[in-house]
C-alpha cells in the first residue's frame, strides 16, 4: 500500500522560510521512473504544481516559483523535503505531496497523494 | 508558459453523459491526465496517458486526446461523481494543471 504524509509548520510569518517534509511508504525513490511532487492549492483555487524530484535526483521546478523553491530527497528515510523561501500571505494554501512516474509508455500521472497540510502565512 | 484551459463549471443530470474538455496548444502531442477532487479531499487520478483508467476507477470514466483538446467523459453520471476535475500535462519537462471544472450533478 502506497502512502504519503506531509508534515511541517501550520503558521508562518511573511518573509519566513517554509520547510515541509513528505514521508512515504510502499515504494522506493530508488526505483527507476518514480518521482515525488509538491502541489499546492490556495483556498477555493485550482491545483498548482510546484516541483518534482525523480529517482535519479533530477529536479524540476515551476518556472514562476523556481527562484524560491528547493526540493531534496533522503531515500534512506523515505522522505522528500520542500523548502520555499520568502513566504507571503498569497502562499497560504494546502500543500500536497504526490507520487508520479514514467513507465514504458510514458508519464503515468500522480497516482498517490498525501492528505495535504495547510500552511497559513500571516503577520 | 504553457496553459491548459477548462470550463469553470458543467452541470449534468443523473444518468446523462458529462464531457469535460481541456484545451492547450498541441495538447494532442502530449499525454493528458485527469484528477477528481471532492471537497476537503486530496485529488484522485482517474485517467492517465489520455485514455487509461487506474485500478478502481469505474468503467463509466473514459478519456481521449487529439489536436488541441483532451476530453474526460463520464457515461451514466452518478451523484457520487460530483466533484472538481483537473486536467494535467507535461510541457518542457514541467507539470501543468488546468484551472479545473466543477461538475454538478442535478
Amino acid at each position: 500500500q502506497v502512502t504519503l504524509e506531509e508534515s511541517g509548520p501550520t503558521l508562518l510569518k511573511p518573509t519566513q522560510t517554509l520547510t515541509l517534509t513528505c514521508t512515504f511508504s510502499g515504494f522506493s525513490l530508488n526505483t527507476n521512473g518514480v518521482g515525488v511532487n509538491w502541489v499546492r492549492q490556495a483556498p477555493g483555487k485550482a491545483l498548482e504544481w510546484l516541483t518534482l524530484i525523480n529517482w535519479n535526483d533530477d529536479k524540476r521546478y515551476s518556472p514562476s516559483l523556481k527562484s524560491r523553491l528547493t526540493i531534496t530527497k533522503d531515500t534512506s528515510k523515505n522522505q522528500v523535503v520542500l523548502i520555499m523561501t520568502n513566504m507571503d500571505p498569497v502562499d497560504t494554501a494546502t500543500y500536497f505531496c504526490s507520487r508520479s512516474g514514467f513507465d514504458l509508455v510514458g508519464y503515468y500521472g500522480m497516482d498517490a497523494w498525501g492528505q495535504g497540510t495547510t500552511v497559513t502565512v500571516s503577520s | 508558459s504553457y496553459e491548459l484551459t477548462q470550463p469553470p463549471s458543467l452541470s449534468v443530470s443523473p444518468r446523462q453523459t458529462a464531457t469535460i474538455a481541456c484545451s492547450g496548444n498541441k495538447l494532442g502531442d502530449k499525454f493528458a491526465s485527469w484528477y477528481q477532487q471532492k471537497p476537503g479531499q486530496s485529488p484522485v487520478l482517474v485517467m492517465y496517458q489520455n485514455d487509461k483508467r487506474p485500478s478502481g476507477i469505474p468503467e463509466r470514466f473514459s478519456g481521449s486526446n487529439s489536436g488541441t483538446t483532451a476530453t474526460l467523459t463520464i457515461t451514466g453520471t452518478q451523484a457520487v461523481d460530483e466533484a472538481d476535475y483537473y486536467c494535467q500535462a507535461w510541457d518542457k519537462s514541467t507539470v501543468v494543471f488546468g484551472g479545473g471544472t466543477k461538475l454538478t450533478v442535478l
